[in-house]
């Protein structure tokens, strides 16, 4: 199984600043997704990146991949107090997705 | 999005019972469910593939026997634990996708928290 590994690991900023979170990972993917984790609750798939794309946009969210160095970021931007909840990305090929231990994003208020 | 409800949200049990959590696609067909389990501040772990109509798929380290998976239906995928210990108190999520394959979008359920004391 693939797996990503985000990084910061926990990220701390005001409401209004942008939030940037990455993930790599090590073997080839069809595609990459992120998700969110409110605090006791289930994961909400937040955006699908597939491998012949570059950049895509969702709302407040941008995501980018970069296949030759294996590698994606999440950038929220004008972050919200809502948005504090921990991300993880999922690189997906072949197997079932599988987590990292995600980046704990806290937007202060 | 599509739906997939998880129950119960929480189960308190005593040590040396069973507890069983439902995990319910409720407007697709999903061929193909996933059990993950999830400790505090810890990313979530593939516990196994539930597959419709036939035996689940394991991770390694996972017992079988002690987490029986049951996917009778297109739209239902059970996870029972088994003479339930401390241990086991964790955070339990059913995840499905809609074709019932592993690229695409995946739904999640609500969680389980089960507390066994």
């Amino acid at each position: 199984s693939q797996q990503g590994e985000e990084d910061p690991q926990a990220l701390s900023i005001q409401e209004g600043e942008n939030a940037t979170m990455n993930c790599s990972y090590k073997t080839s993917i069809n595609n990459l997704q992120w998700y969110r984790q409110n605090s006791g609750r289930g994961l909400v798939h937040l955006i699908l990146i597939r491998s012949n794309e570059r950049e895509k946009h969702s709302g407040r969210l941008r995501v980018t991949l970069d296949t030759s160095k294996k590698s994606s970021s999440l950038l929220i931007t004008a972050s919200r107090a809502a948005d504090t909840a921990s991300y993880f990305c999922a690189p997906s090929g072949n197997t079932p997705l599988v987590f990292g231990k995600g980046t704990r994003l806290s937007v202060i208020a | 999005g599509a739906v997939v409800s998880q129950h119960p949200s929480r189960v308190i049990c005593k040590s040396g019972t069973s507890v069983k959590i439902e995990c319910r696609s409720l407007d697709f067909q999903a061929t193909t469910m996933f059990w993950y389990r999830q400790f505090p501040k810890q990313s979530l772990m593939l516990m196994a593939t539930s597959n419709e109509g036939s035996k689940a798929t394991y991770e390694q380290g996972v017992e079988k026997d002690k987490f029986l998976i049951n996917h009778a239906s297109l739209t239902l995928s059970t996870l029972t634990v088994t003479s339930a210990h401390p241990e086991d108190s964790s955070f339990y999520i059913c995840s499905a996708s809609r074709q019932g394959g592993m690229n695409t979008e995946a739904f999640f359920g609500q969680g389980t928290r089960l507390t066994v004391v």
